[in-house]
C-alpha cells in the first residue's frame, strides 16, 4: 500500500527566508509524486509533479522539489517565501491507476 | 485549460435530508473522477472512484448506499449524500483526470462545504 508522511504539521518562516517542506513516501514501484497547495476553504492547486526524468522539478510560484529515491523523499523548496505563500501544503503519491494518497499536510505561516 | 467546477460551493441542510453535489469538467473529458472528503484541519481522504458508464469503486469504510455516485457522462459526476447526519458535515472535493492528457494528473474542483444541522 502506498503512503505519504509529512513530518511537519506546522512551519513558520519569516518573509524572504527560504523554505523546505518535507515529504516521505512509501510505494512499491516508481511513484508519481505531487505537491498541492490549499488556501482556506478552497480546492487544491497543483504546484508541481514528478513522473520520471530529471529528479529536480520546477513548479509554479517559484517552487521546486527534488525526488530522492534513496531517501524516499520529495521535499518542496522555495528560496524566498512571500506572505501570500501562507497556506496548507499537501504532498501526494499516485499509482498507475491514478489513485492519490495524500500526506497529512503542512500548514505554512509566514511572519512579516 | 483543465478546469473542474463543483456545485454548490456551500450547502446547509437538515438532518435526514439528501444532498446532491455536482462535479463537472468544463473543458476536457474525464472518464474517471474521484471524490474526496476533508474534515477540518485534516488531509483529503479518497471516498470513491467514479468511472463513466459504470459503477463507482468505494474505498474501505465508505458506505455506498449512503454516498451515491453517478457518472453519467464524460463531464459530469454527482455525489448524493443520502439521509445526511451531522457527522457527514465535511468539505467534499472532486477531481477529474483528462483522458487525453496521457499522464496521471488530476484536476481538482474548488470543493463543497456541507453542513448538516
Amino acid at each position: 500500500a502506498q503512503s505519504v508522511t509529512q513530518p511537519d504539521i506546522h512551519i513558520t518562516v519569516s518573509e524572504g527566508a527560504s523554505l523546505e517542506l518535507r515529504c516521505n513516501y512509501s510505494y512499491g514501484a516508481t511513484p508519481y509524486l505531487f505537491w498541492y497547495v490549499q488556501s482556506p476553504g478552497q480546492g487544491l492547486q497543483l504546484l508541481l509533479k514528478y513522473f520520471s526524468g530529471d529528479t529536480l522539478v520546477q513548479g509554479i510560484k517559484g517552487f521546486e522539489a527534488e525526488f530522492k529515491r534513496s531517501q524516499s523523499s520529495f521535499n518542496l523548496r522555495k528560496p524566498s517565501v512571500h506572505w501570500s505563500d501562507a497556506a496548507e501544503y499537501f504532498c501526494a503519491v499516485g499509482n498507475a491507476g491514478n489513485m492519490l494518497t495524500f500526506g497529512g499536510g503542512t500548514r505554512l505561516m509566514v511572519k512579516p | 485549460g483543465a478546469v473542474v467546477s463543483q456545485h454548490p460551493s456551500r450547502v446547509i441542510c437538515k438532518s435526514g435530508t439528501s444532498v446532491k453535489i455536482e462535479c463537472r469538467s468544463l473543458d476536457f473529458q474525464a472518464t474517471t473522477m474521484f471524490w474526496y472528503r476533508q474534515f477540518p484541519k485534516q488531509s483529503l481522504m479518497l471516498m470513491a472512484t467514479s468511472n463513466e458508464g459504470s459503477k463507482a469503486t468505494y474505498e474501505q469504510g465508505v458506505e455506498k448506499d449512503k454516498f451515491l455516485i453517478n457518472h453519467a457522462s464524460l463531464t459530469l459526476s454527482t455525489l448524493t449524500v443520502t439521509s445526511a447526519h451531522p457527522e457527514d458535515s465535511s468539505f467534499y472535493i472532486c477531481s477529474a483526470r483528462d483522458i487525453l492528457a496521457g499522464n496521471n494528473e488530476q484536476f481538482f474542483g474548488p470543493g463543497t462545504r456541507l453542513t448538516v444541522l
